[in-house]
């Protein structure tokens, strides 16, 4: 079974600051997909940022962008420019590419001081 | 544009009574439809998913059970609800195709049994 492992369980940032959410992750695959989600608050989910294994180019959504080590199994989130409107628990997700469950992280607090 | 429901947002359930929560997807056609649990601090959990009417694939053994009644339309439901079913239940829906389908989430159903 593929495990997806998010080691900070908070991190706290400036506004206006740049902060990175780290995740590592366990396959033998070669094709999968990488995503991470926001939950705000109101406990809704939203997709950040998504990145698929056979791309070596990192996805970018804004002021989200994603670095992609495929060798080292890593798959880490920085926020650029942090906004009070980012503040939330983000997590990381694995996905196998001829499968449709999604393996989730345990989350990352993201709390921005004004 | 495709929207997802679930109802209702917030149920307090005595310990031993049944339980019924409703997902419905509107939009879309031939639907992925997950269910996830999620508890307090905690990632999610997925604990049933469908590829079809009737279709139903359990992950975990549990005391909940799902089913598809139609095309859009996820029920999760239990006979006698236990305190370890509290948490927040999140209903998901993916497009039936490999690749890189996001998972898109509904606005969840926070579930307190005492």
């Amino acid at each position: 079974a593929q495990t997806v492992t998010q080691s900070q369980p908070e991190m706290s940032v400036q506004e206006a600051e740049t902060v990175t959410l780290s995740c590592t992750y366990d396959t033998s695959e070669s094709d999968y997909y990488l995503f991470w989600y926001k939950q705000p608050p109101s406990r809704q989910m939203i997709l950040v940022i998504r990145q698929e294994a056979y791309k070596q180019q990192n996805a970018t959504e804004n002021r989200f962008s994603v670095n992609f080590q495929k060798a080292a199994k890593s798959f880490s989130l920085k926020i650029s420019d942090s906004q009070l409107g980012d503040a939330a628990m983000y997590f990381c997700a694995y996905r196998r590419g001829d499968d449709y469950k999604l393996s989730f992280g345990a989350g990352t607090t993201v709390t921005v001081r004004a | 544009s495709q929207t997802i429901h679930q109802w209702p947002a917030t149920l307090v359930q005595p310990v031993g009574s049944p339980l019924s929560l409703e997902c419905t997807v509107e939009g879309t056609s031939n639907p992925n439809l997950y269910w996830y649990r999620q508890a307090a601090g905690r990632g999610l959990q997925l604990l049933f998913y469908s590829v079809g009417i009737g279709q139903i694939s359990s992950e975990v053994p549990q005391n909940l059970s799902a089913s598809r009644p139609q095309d859009r339309q996820f029920i999760l439901s239990s006979k006698k609800l236990l305190l370890s079913d509290s948490g927040f239940y999140l209903c998901a829906w993916s497009v039936r195709l490999v690749g890189g389908n996001e998972q898109f989430f509904g606005p969840g159903t926070r579930l307190t049994v005492l």
